[in-house]
């Protein structure tokens, strides 16, 4: 029982380069998250989404996307890399609806150059 | 206002004592918040969850609910060194979690 793993852990890209970030739950979890976490700035919800086949944006979704492929991935695209989307990301999964109790996975930091 | 405070700075702790924190909230309507521990370069990890008013203990952790007063806080007993760490606050709402910015706690051998 893996929980919630994320590839890769560590990228680095230029300005306007794509990307996907992916997530994967083994625990059966119907909701999972999207994360980013700056310095001074706390965990920030991208996008979540609370149940297979849906998908709704967080706090700060500009420059992303997302594509809930099944019950147990989640995956996070950046379309034209920013510099300001530099930040460590963490995925996460909740068995509940509601979003309570969530399990995160180990994250990916990510460089934009 | 923010909707999960914590405004507390680091907070030192020697060890062996009890760490204190606490987290304030504005939707009254709250009704389930969680503490998690998040150690320098990983990820958060869920350690203690309340549901209702007063007390829950688990192990040397308590977390305590005053819906009344709108604050969660947490006590830390007996604080270990393995402890340091930042601890967030969260409430759930619209299907989502709202954390604080969370509180630092160095624990001093």
């Amino acid at each position: 029982n893996a929980g919630v793993t994320q590839t890769p852990k560590f990228q680095v890209l230029k300005t306007g380069q794509s990307m996907t970030l992916q997530c994967a739950q083994d625990m059966n979890h119907n909701s999972m998250y999207w994360y980013r976490q700056d310095p001074g700035m706390g965990l920030r919800l991208i996008y979540y989404s609370a149940s297979e086949g849906t998908t709704d944006k967080g706090e700060v979704p500009n420059g992303y996307n997302v594509s809930r492929l099944n019950k147990r991935e989640f995956s996070l695209r950046l379309e034209s890399a920013a510099p300001s989307q530099t930040s460590v990301y963490f995925c996460a999964s909740s068995l509940l609806v509601s979003g309570a109790e969530q399990y995160f996975g180990p994250g990916t930091r990510l460089t934009v150059t | 206002q923010k909707e999960v405070e914590q405004n507390s700075g680091p907070l030192s702790v020697p060890e062996g004592a009890i760490a204190s924190l606490n987290c304030t909230y504005s939707d009254r309507g709250s009704q389930s918040f969680f503490w998690y521990r998040q150690y320098s370069g990983k990820s958060p990890e869920l350690i203690m969850s309340i549901y209702s008013n007063g007390d829950k203990e688990d192990g040397r952790f308590t977390a305590q609910l005053n819906k009344a007063s709108q604050y969660v806080s947490l006590l830390i007993r007996d604080s270990q060194p393995s402890d340091s760490a930042t601890y967030l606050c969260a409430r759930v709402g619209n299907n989502r979690l709202a954390f604080g910015k969370g509180n630092q706690v160095v624990v001093i051998p």
